[in-house]
Parts: structure tokens; C-alpha cells; sequence
């Protein structure tokens, strides 16, 4: 069975700062690897995902992800963070012979100072 | 586009009773639906996966009978919470399937407290 570990609760950051959120994943073959956003009162929206190719990914609202498979991760990331980014992000990881349901990390909280 | 909403967003009820989730894609339709429990700074959980027009599959150590699911039309699944008790109190969270088995599309979550 596939799971996620997101080993930092809470990241914070200064507004403009770079950031790197941490994820690793457990997976016997090569897996669905997805980024989530939630806001307050907002559902879960799909940042970034990968399923195969370069192991770089761009995502929405300029972020990135690299899947490390020699590390078992897939760190996000963003060169200059905005207070609107402030959020609760997920990593999740699917199984990529089954159905597409993620398991998800116990998430991320990002806190941005002005 | 791909929107989906959940109601109510907060509900309150006394242990004992019952409560209904609606969930419902506004602007798709979509044959399988998901419930998601999530507790204070942790993950979500998947409950159940509800397809339209069949039973609900639900996760090992769900109760079927606490968590009534229906996906009565290809926009709408309900998650009832039958006989409420303090320990059901959480944030539940609905997810509808896009056209692509991997898009999920999220509800903004309906926060429960039994008191």
C-alpha cells in the first residue's frame, strides 16, 4: 500500500522568500504524485501532478515540484512566495496499476510574515 | 469550471441524531463520487467511494451503517451520519471525478459537531 509522509507541520516563511515543502512517498512501482492547495473555506485544488516524463513539473500559481524517485520524493516548490499562498498543502500519492485514489500526507501548513 | 459545493459548511446537531452532506457537482456530471474525513492537522481519509446508480464501497473500518452514502443522480451524493455521537464530530470532505480518472475535484467541506 502507497503512503505519504510530509515531515514538517508548519513551514514559515518571510513574504518574497523562497520555499520547499517537503514529501515522500512509499511505493513499490512508479507512482501518481499530486500537490494540493486548501484555503478556509475552500476545496482542495490541484496544484501540480505526476504521472511519467520529466521529472520536473510546473504547476498553477508558479509552483514546481522535482520527483526524486533515488529519494522517494516530490519536494514542491517556489522561488518567491506571496502572502496569498498562505495554506494548508497536501501531498498525495495513487497508485498508478489502480483506480487514481490518492492517499494523502497529513499536510503542510505555510505561514507567510509580511 | 469543475465545481463542487457541499451543504451545509457547518452543522451542529445533538448526539443521538441524525445529519445529512449534500454534495453535489454543479457544472459536471459525475458517475463517482468520494468522502473524506479529516481530523485537526491531519490527513484526509477516504471513507467511501460512491459510484451513481450502485452501492457505496466503503474503507476498511467504516461503519456502513453509521455512514449512509447515496448517489441518487450524477450530480448529487449525500452522506447521512446516523445516530450522531460526539467522537463523529470532524470536517468532512466530498471530492467528484472529472472526465479523467485522476481529476478530483473538491467541496469546500461541511464541518460537523455533535454535541
Amino acid at each position: 500500500a502507497q503512503s505519504v509522509t510530509q515531515p514538517d507541520i508548519h513551514i514559515t516563511v518571510s513574504e518574497g522568500a523562497s520555499l520547499e515543502l517537503r514529501c515522500n512517498y512509499s511505493y513499490g512501482a512508479t507512482p501518481y504524485l499530486f500537490w494540493y492547495v486548501q484555503s478556509p473555506g475552500q476545496g482542495l485544488q490541484l496544484l501540480l501532478k505526476y504521472f511519467s516524463g520529466d521529472t520536473l513539473v510546473q504547476g498553477i500559481k508558479g509552483f514546481e515540484a522535482e520527483f526524486k524517485r533515488s529519494q522517494s520524493s516530490f519536494n514542491l516548490r517556489k522561488p518567491s512566495v506571496h502572502w496569498s499562498d498562505a495554506a494548508e498543502y497536501f501531498c498525495a500519492v495513487g497508485a498508478s496499476g489502480g483506480s487514481y485514489i490518492p492517499t494523502f500526507g497529513r499536510g503542510t501548513s505555510l505561514i507567510v510574515h509580511p | 469550471g469543475a465545481v463542487v459545493s457541499q451543504h451545509p459548511s457547518w452543522v451542529i446537531c445533538k448526539s443521538g441524531t441524525s445529519v445529512k452532506i449534500e454534495c453535489r457537482s454543479l457544472d459536471f456530471q459525475a458517475t463517482t463520487m468520494f468522502w473524506y474525513r479529516q481530523f485537526p492537522k491531519q490527513s484526509l481519509m477516504l471513507m467511501a467511494t460512491s459510484n451513481e446508480g450502485s452501492k457505496a464501497t466503503y474503507e476498511q473500518g467504516v461503519e456502513k451503517d453509521k455512514f449512509l452514502i447515496n448517489h441518487a443522480s450524477l450530480t448529487l451524493s449525500t452522506l447521512t451520519v446516523t445516530s450522531a455521537h460526539p467522537e463523529d464530530s470532524s470536517f468532512y470532505i466530498c471530492s467528484a471525478r472529472g472526465e479523467r480518472e485522476y481529476e478530483q475535484y473538491f467541496g469546500p467541506g461541511t464541518r460537523l459537531t455533535v454535541t
